[in-house]
């Protein structure tokens, strides 16, 4: 019953990699988004798709970029990991057509990728 | 000012007891609003959601709005130890993509 799947639950990364998050989902959803979640922050958006190869800045998109060449994979890449980003990442998919709750923007969120930056 | 502010708790009940849990928002340009529900090293999921100013309920359940005071409320009548998570409003406008979650309230039920 998986319908959003992020690769990687744990990562510990070095200052400076360059670190991939995959985001899968089987819904066959339209939008696409990456947040992290911290402590006393809440969920910020960093970036969304609403297509293939299409994408938009959220609110804090620094440091950070996004792929989508197919529909059912969204990817978060960090260029070169610093300390900061040290963070829970949270890929979730919508499609503004669903069922009922037809113009909600519904989220279907991963389970998260907690990612420790060194 | 935040969009959405939200306590962020923590905050501990007894078994049994009603929960209320607030969200406070400013822009008045926010159709919908829900509720998502967050176990301990899970994704949010969904709990519930709703258009209009007034009161839904779903079994123990009872979201409100008040539009025109800004304020959201979710209630949970006899809270179990399984409601033991953290609570996030979001809310959103017709025709954008984008949600805006409160920071996200724990809750923890004492047994």
């Amino acid at each position: 019953d998986v319908k959003v799947t992020q690769s990687s639950r744990y990562l510990v990364k070095r200052t400076g990699e360059k670190v991939f998050l995959e985001c899968v989902q089987d819904m066959d959803h339209e939008n696409m988004f990456w947040y992290r979640q911290d402590p006393g922050l809440g969920l910020r958006l960093i970036y969304f798709s609403y297509d293939v190869k299409m994408k938009e800045k959220g609110d804090i998109p620094e440091g950070y970029s996004v792929s989508r060449e197919k529909k059912e994979r969204f990817s978060l890449i960090l260029e070169s990991a610093s300390t900061n980003q040290t963070s829970m990442y949270l890929c979730a998919s919508s499609s503004v057509w669903v069922g009922a709750i037809t113009g909600a923007n519904v989220l279907t969120f991963g389970a998260g990728s907690r990612l420790t930056v060194l | 000012q935040k969009e959405v502010e939200q306590d962020p708790g923590p905050l501990s009940v007894p078994e049994g007891a009603i929960v209320s849990l607030n969200c406070t928002y400013s822009n008045s340009a926010f159709q919908y609003f829900m509720w998502y529900r967050q176990y301990s090293r899970k994704g949010p999921e969904l709990l519930m959601y709703t258009y209009s100013s007034g009161n839904k309920e779903d079994g123990r359940f009872t979201a409100q709005v008040d539009k025109s005071s800004k304020y959201i409320s979710l209630f949970i009548r006899d809270s179990q130890p399984s409601d033991s998570a953290t609570y996030l409003c979001a809310m959103g406008d017709f025709g954008n993509e984008k949600l805006t979650f409160g920071t996200g309230t724990r809750l923890t039920i004492i047994p």
